[in-house]
């Protein structure tokens, strides 16, 4: 049974591009969740995607963007890319928007010059 | 605002030694508390979780955590480390809600504490 699956694991794009992170939920998981976590510090939430549609969003700027598809995979988009995007990017995946439990791939490493 | 907060950001300790690692979240009512590691290399997994009932809450590998209500923290304990547990924890709450209360779950993690631990 896979988990968590992210593509790719390591990025490094230049200041003002974009770039588009994906994401493959566990099997049975029909909810995403995406968090951004800089070095030294905790996984902060971006946003959560259920049925095709933002149900919640952290404190994030319109560059950051995403999408769900109908077979529950996931996109973050981020747009015009500053230094200070660059950090590791992680996917969970719930059975649920209210279940409890997150399952978390190993995440994407954006590195921005 | 919603906060959690993790005391110790770096911790090193000698096998056999015992380990406590402390969580204050800053949230009132009801709340679900979760301990997650990530060893090196490797992504986050979950060490155990409190919900409901007895605060005393059993974890993989040893792992035991307490929920203090009235201290608002869920402290991580282990009696007897291993060089294995060398990773970072990362304290973590949710306020439940619900679907047409707006509140869909997120987890709201500490700063985490980078755990060495030395044979």
């Amino acid at each position: 049974d896979a988990g968590v699956t992210q593509s790719p694991t390591h990025l490094i794009k230049t200041r003002g591009q974009q770039v588009t992170l994906r994401c493959s939920p566990k099997s049975g998981h029909d909810t995403v969740s995406w968090y951004q976590q800089a070095l030294g510090q905790g996984p902060q939430f971006i946003f959560q995607y259920y049925e095709e549609e933002e149900r919640q969003r952290g404190n994030f700027p319109d560059r950051f963007s995403g999408h769900q598809f109908p077979n529950y995979s996931s996109e973050l988009n981020v747009n015009a890319l500053l230094l200070g995007d660059s950090a590791l990017y992680l996917c969970a995946s719930s059975p649920g928007p209210l279940n409890t439990e997150a399952f978390f791939g190993q995440g994407t490493r954006l590195t921005v010059v | 605002a919603q906060s959690v907060s993790q005391h110790n950001h770096h911790v090193i300790l000698s096998e056999a030694a015992s380990l406590e690692l402390g969580c204050n979240y800053s949230y009132g009512g009801t709340v679900n508390l979760f301990w997650y590691v990530q060893y090196p290399g490797q992504h986050l997994q979950l060490l155990l979780k409190y919900f409901s009932g007895d605060p005393l809450v059993k974890g993989i590998k040893g792992f035991e955590a307490e929920f203090i209500k009235s201290k608002f923290s869920f402290n991580l304990r282990k009696p007897s480390v291993q060089w294995s547990d060398t990773a970072e924890y990362f304290c973590a709450v949710i306020r439940p809600g619900g679907l047409f209360s707006g509140g869909y779950n997120k987890l709201i993690f500490g700063a985490g504490t980078r755990l060495a631990v030395h044979p």
